[in-house]
């Protein structure tokens, strides 16, 4: 079975450039969170969706940053204006229920780099 | 809120013997479950092991187990006959809820041949 699959794997972009992180979730599960991992701040969550509708988003830095899940199998984050900041491995996870103690799966993660 | 603590930046290890990663955390709940996962230098997130606290049996996989002190609040990752391909960033993670799974810092392990 396939898992997790993100896209692409390696983004470089400039400042001011709109960029887009693509997310499939293993097949059946229901619930899908996106992290970002930097050397400060280790891994945090973004925002968690279940039956793609985001359920926490607590966790998105600002404005520029927005995710949607049209459907079961897919789900985008995207940063409008990137910055610089922004530089960082940002990861897909899914898991079958979101219900309490379900183990996450992730994806291979993007590497995003703003010039 | 949860915390992990991971107090071992890096270790290393001989090819064919055994490592302990240490992790504690810090919580009020009684019924939670914790997690170790494994990044390889190709950067994926793989699931190690799982624990649930209300278990007292220590979880296994294969040459991996973990040593699960809920009063001492502490979940230590044992490998046994350590492999090349067991070098990578080893995370220790906390979850209560779904949208608040907590890491730690993560232990830096090197497998010498």
């Amino acid at each position: 079975d396939a898992g997790v699959i993100q896209s692409p794997r390696h983004e470089v972009t400039e400042m001011g450039q709109e960029v887009t992180l693509r997310c499939k979730p293993i097949s059946g599960h229901n619930s899908l969170f996106w992290y970002r991992q930097t050397m400060m701040r280790g891994l945090e969550l973004l925002i968690y969706f279940n039956n793609n509708v985001p359920i926490d988003d607590s966790g998105m830095p600002e404005d520029r940053f927005s995710a949607k899940m049209p459907n079961a199998s897919f789900s985008t984050l995207k940063i409008q204006p990137s910055e610089p900041r922004d530089s960082a491995v940002y990861f897909c996870a899914s898991s079958l229920t979101g219900g309490e103690g379900d183990t996450q799966y992730f994806g291979p993660g993007t590497r995003l780099t703003v010039l | 809120a949860q915390t992990v603590t991971q107090s071992q930046p890096e270790m290393s290890v001989q090819e064919a013997e055994t490592v302990t990663l240490s992790c504690t955390y810090d919580t009020s709940e009684s019924n939670y479950y914790l997690f170790w996962y494994k990044q390889p230098p190709s950067r994926q997130m793989i699931l190690v092991i799982r624990q649930e606290a209300y278990k007292q049996q220590n979880a296994t996989e294969n040459r991996f187990s973990v040593n699960f002190q809920k009063a001492a609040k502490s979940f230590s990752l044992k490998i046994s006959d350590s492999q090349l391909g067991d070098t990578a960033m080893y995370f220790c993670a906390f979850m209560k809820r779904s949208n608040d799974m907590r890491f730690g810092a993560g232990t830096r392990l090197t497998v010498k041949p």
